[in-house]
């Protein structure tokens, strides 16, 4: 079945450590996206990506990275320098090109600090 | 920059009820699509309705409509006849429709409750 995975669900972090979360999908979608959800703030974006080996900062990129090598893949790493990163984190995919398509959200990554 | 706002933190309707939760939005585009994402207790988000800005035609899905008020950025969602199952997290999203990156903006979300 085609879809977003990410992993892992937990990820637990310690002062000064980098820790990466994975997203894949397999709907040969062009476009991803990393959004930070705390509560009472809604779904912010950290990174966006509608090709390969092009990404555009969101609106709270500070602190964070991804890569894009990969159509399938788009990890997204907490740096030391993002001091409050315990947040659940979504990632998300869709088509480009068309118009209205929605997004595919994966089931998302829960990231506290130690 | 586009922004997306819900001023409804939460809300609460009676099963069988009907529930409108509002969302206003900001950008000087003409061109984009509006959505309504419900994000129940298990977090996964799934996507509600859509509506395409050129079409005046208020979109509809089954016990889930909107009532879309482009001149005064309105877009609102009206949940007829609400069932346990409706209870959750609805976040209302922009994206502009053409041209550059599609960068989709949501709102901060409504938390909504159906009493039994």
């Amino acid at each position: 079945d085609g879809g977003i995975t990410q992993s892992p669900k937990y990820l637990f972090r310690k002062e000064g450590q980098n820790v990466t979360l994975s997203c894949e999908q397999n709907l040969n979608h062009d476009a991803m996206y990393w959004y930070r959800q705390d509560p009472g703030q809604g779904l912010r974006l950290i990174y966006y990506s509608q090709i390969v080996n092009d990404f555009q900062k969101g609106d709270i990129a500070e602190g964070y990275s991804v890569s894009r090598e990969k159509k399938e893949s788009f990890p997204l790493t907490v740096t030391s320098a993002q001091k409050n990163p315990t947040a659940f984190y979504l990632c998300a995919s869709k088509l480009t090109g068309g118009v209205g398509e929605k997004l595919f959200f994966g089931s998302g990554t829960q990231l506290s600090v130690l | 920059a586009q922004t997306v706002t819900q001023s409804q933190p939460e809300m609460s309707v009676q099963e069988a009820e009907t529930v409108t939760l509002s969302c206003t939005y900001d950008t000087s585009e003409s061109d984009y699509y509006l959505f309504w994402y419900k994000q129940p207790p298990s977090r996964q988000m799934i996507l509600v309705i859509r509506q395409e800005a050129y079409k005046q035609q208020n979109a509809t899905e089954n016990r889930f409509s909107v009532n879309f008020q482009k001149a005064a950025k309105s877009f609102s969602l009206k949940i007829s006849d609400s069932q346990l199952g409706d209870a959750a997290m609805y976040f209302c999203a922009y994206r502009r429709n053409r041209g550059g990156y599609q960068k989709v903006t949501f709102g901060t979300g409504t938390k909504l409750q159906v009493i039994p």
